[in-house]
């Protein structure tokens, strides 16, 4: 059985400072995924990565895929209280229907 | 959202009655999925369906069945419902080589 370890589960800073999260596991990926989701909605998709090494920027986030394809990383920089929310990483296998791994969740508030 | 839509979106039921969840897409999409998210779990797939009538099982699939008869609909059934199985249940659709998209959850209750 694939896992993702998912750390922190929770997380609660200040605005302005910087945070990362992080995604591991012993089991190789095809793709991860990391989705965030509001109360009372499904998680919606923030990005992709595929390749080992990939970085991906959407804006203040940016998100690293390992050279193995184990392990992922969020960084947010200069954090807003409009990033407040939950983040999960999803991890695909690598053939078949996709079936998504999920880790834990980090449950991120940014004070103002 | 737009193009999957879960019904109902909460429920509350006894120990040992059945319960059919519903989860309908207007996308045309080849593959759907059941997850359960709970505390400390995040999303676990129950089951997912590559087909109509061609369905399989996921990581927490013993007490739940499904069932595809059209590709627009997807049911999740629980034959007679534990309080185990509270949680909020999410559907999930995918067209070939995209990610998947999900619905907005049902919160159901057992009590």
């Amino acid at each position: 059985t694939q896992l993702l370890e998912q750390s922190p589960q929770f997380l609660s800073i200040q605005e302005g400072e910087n945070l990362t999260v992080y995604c591991n596991s012993s089991s190789v990926f095809s793709s991860l995924q990391w989705y965030r989701q509001e109360p009372g909605e499904g998680p919606v998709l923030l990005v992709t990565v595929v390749t080992g090494g990939e970085v991906k920027k959407l804006k203040r986030l940016t998100f690293q895929f390992g050279d193995a394809r184990k392990d992922s990383s969020l960084h947010i920089t200069a954090a807003q209280p409009g990033d407040t929310g939950l983040y999960l990483c999803a991890g695909s296998e690598i053939q078949g229907a996709q079936k998504l791994v999920f880790g834990q969740g980090t449950r991120l508030t940014i004070n103002p | 959202d737009a193009g999957i839509t879960q019904s109902p979106r909460h429920k509350v039921t006894e120990t040992g009655t059945p319960v059919t969840l519903r989860c309908h897409q207007t996308e045309n999409h080849r593959y759907m999925y059941w997850y359960r998210q709970d505390p400390g779990h995040g999303l676990r797939l129950i089951h997912y369906s590559y087909g109509v009538k061609d369905t399989d099982k996921g990581e927490v699939s013993d007490g739940y069945s499904v069932s595809r008869s059209k590709t627009e609909d997807f049911l999740l059934t629980l034959e007679s419902a534990t309080s185990s199985q509270t949680s909020v249940y999410f559907c999930a659709i995918r067209g070939s080589n995209q990610p998947q998209h999900f619905g907005d959850g049902t919160r159901l209750s057992i009590l």
